[in-house]
């Protein structure tokens, strides 16, 4: 089946570390999105890619880093100067502004 | 910069009745989709109905019908004989049309189903 596949589904991080949010597509769209969901707030945008070994900062990209060495693949890291990273984080992906579909989702907890 | 806002956290209907979402947007450009999505306590997002600008028809799903005034810069969503089903987190996003573009998000509102 064709979409969008997030992975883990749940991810615990302890203080200090690094953890990476796994995204996959196999629809072949060329544009994909990493989002951050808090409560009582819209999705933020934390970055994107339009193409392979492209992408641009979102609204919130301090304390987040990723790559784009493949055109299926958007890893995205979370790092140690993520000072609040506990949220619920959303991976999408286009092949036009018109239509752009999202993963399921993973959450992420600071223990 | 493109501003989207909601301005009702919470909302609630009962089954059968027909219930309006208000949105809003903010933007000096003339071509660019608007959307609403639904957000099941599953959490995942789901295109309900999408807008075109140069559209001048409001665009309509079965039950799901928007009033899209563009000079107005306001998007509202009418759900007909709601469901339970229906209960969920609707977020109202707009992208302008164009390459490099990003889809902005409202904080959304939280309908609510009744018996």
């Amino acid at each position: 089946d064709g979409g969008i596949t997030q992975s883990p589904k749940y991810l615990f991080r302890k203080e200090g570390q690094n953890v990476t949010l796994s995204c996959e597509q196999n629809l072949n769209h060329d544009a994909m999105y990493w989002y951050r969901q808090d409560p009582g707030q819209g999705l933020r945008l934390i970055y994107y890619s339009q193409i392979v070994n492209d992408f641009q900062k979102g609204d919130i990209a301090e304390g987040y880093s990723v790559s784009r060495e493949k055109k299926e693949s958007f890893p995205l890291t979370v790092t140690s100067a993520q000072k609040n990273p506990t949220a619920f984080y959303l991976c999408a992906s286009s092949t036009s502004p018109a239509s752009i579909y999202f993963g399921e989702g993973s959450w992420l907890t600071v223990v | 910069a493109q501003t989207v806002t909601q301005s009702q956290p919470e909302m609630s209907v009962q089954e059968a009745e027909t219930v309006t979402l208000s949105c809003t947007y903010d933007t000096s450009e003339n071509n660019y989709y608007l959307f609403w999505y639904k957000q099941p306590p599953s959490r995942q997002m789901i295109l309900v109905i999408r807008q075109e600008a140069y559209k001048q028809q409001n665009a309509t799903e079965n039950r799901f019908s928007v009033n899209f005034q563009k000079a107005a810069k306001s998007f509202s969503l009418k759900i007909s004989d709601s469901q339970l089903g229906d209960t969920a987190m609707y977020f109202c996003a707009f992208i302008l049309t164009g390459g490099g573009n990003k889809l902005t998000f409202g904080t959304g509102t939280q309908l609510k189903v009744e018996l």
